[in-house]
C-alpha cells in the first residue's frame, strides 16, 4: 500500500535556528495534510496542501507541496521553544477514505 | 462542544481481558476513525467509519473490532487483550465522509497498558 515517509525522524535545534521537515509519498498525493503534537498531547491540524506546487505560510511556518504531488515539506523560521513536538505528514491512501500518517520528526528547541 | 472525548484516559490490563475505548463527538462530524501511536510507528489507522452503521478496516486492524451505531459513539474493543496492544490510542472525527479532505480531531487519547 502507499506509504508516506518521513525524514528526519529526529531533530535537535537551538532556539532562533531554523526547521525543515520533509514527506515523501510512493504514490502522486490528492493532498497532503500537516498536524503537529506537543509532548503528551493529541495531533492538531495545521493545514492542508491541495495544489501541485502550493506554497502556504502560517507566520514562522512555511509548508509546500511538490510539483509532482509526491513529496512536501515544512519549514520553520527561528525555532521558539514553542515549536518544541512532534510534526507529521498526512495523505490519503489510494481512492480509499483511509488517512496515512507519516511516522513523524520530532523536533526539540534548546533555549 | 465537548469536541472529542474518550474515556477511559489510562487503563491497566492482563492478557486475555477484553475491554472496550469509549470515544464520543458532539459536533455532528460523519467520520470517525481510531489511531494507535507506538514510539517511532507515528499514528497507524485501525479502524474508520464514514457513517453511521458503516465500518471498515485500516492499517492494523487485527484484535480490534468497531461498531458506529449512532452517528456520535464509536467504540473500540479488544477482544483478548495482548501485551502487543500497549499503546496509546487515539480518536478522530472528521465533518464529512471525504475523511481525507477534512481537518482530523483528535481526542486526548486512551493510554493503554497489557501486561
Amino acid at each position: 500500500g502507499q506509504q508516506v515517509m518521513q525524514i528526519p525522524q529526529y531533530q535537535h535545534v537551538q532556539e532562533g535556528e531554523d526547521f525543515t521537515t520533509y514527506c515523501n509519498s510512493s504514490t502522486t498525493l490528492s493532498n497532503i495534510q500537516w498536524y503537529k503534537q506537543r509532548p503528551g498531547g493529541h495531533p492538531v491540524f495545521l493545514i492542508q496542501l491541495v495544489k501541485s506546487g502550493e506554497v502556504k505560510k502560517q507566520k514562522r511556518l512555511t509548508f509546500q507541496f511538490g510539483e509532482a504531488k509526491k513529496n512536501s515539506s515544512l519549514h520553520i523560521t527561528a525555532t521558539q521553544t514553542t515549536d518544541v513536538g512532534t510534526y507529521f505528514c498526512a495523505g490519503p491512501q489510494g481512492g480509499s477514505e483511509k488517512l496515512v500518517f507519516g511516522k513523524g520528526t520530532k523536533l526539540t528547541v534548546n533555549p | 462542544n465537548a469536541g472529542v472525548t474518550q474515556t477511559p484516559k489510562f487503563q491497566v490490563l492482563k492478557t486475555g481481558q477484553s475491554m472496550t475505548l469509549q470515544c464520543a463527538q458532539d459536533m455532528n462530524h460523519e467520520y470517525m476513525s481510531w489511531y494507535r501511536q507506538d514510539p517511532g510507528m507515528g499514528l497507524r489507522l485501525i479502524h474508520y467509519s464514514v457513517g453511521a452503521g458503516i465500518t471498515d478496516q485500516g492499517e492494523v486492524p487485527n484484535g480490534y473490532n468497531v461498531s458506529r451505531s449512532t452517528t456520535e459513539d464509536f467504540p473500540l474493543r479488544l477482544l483478548s487483550a495482548a501485551p502487543s496492544q500497549t499503546s496509546v490510542y487515539f480518536c478522530a472525527s472528521s465533518p464529512t465522509s471525504r475523511a481525507t479532505r477534512d481537518e482530523q480531531f483528535f481526542g486526548p487519547g486512551t493510554r493503554l497498558t497489557v501486561l
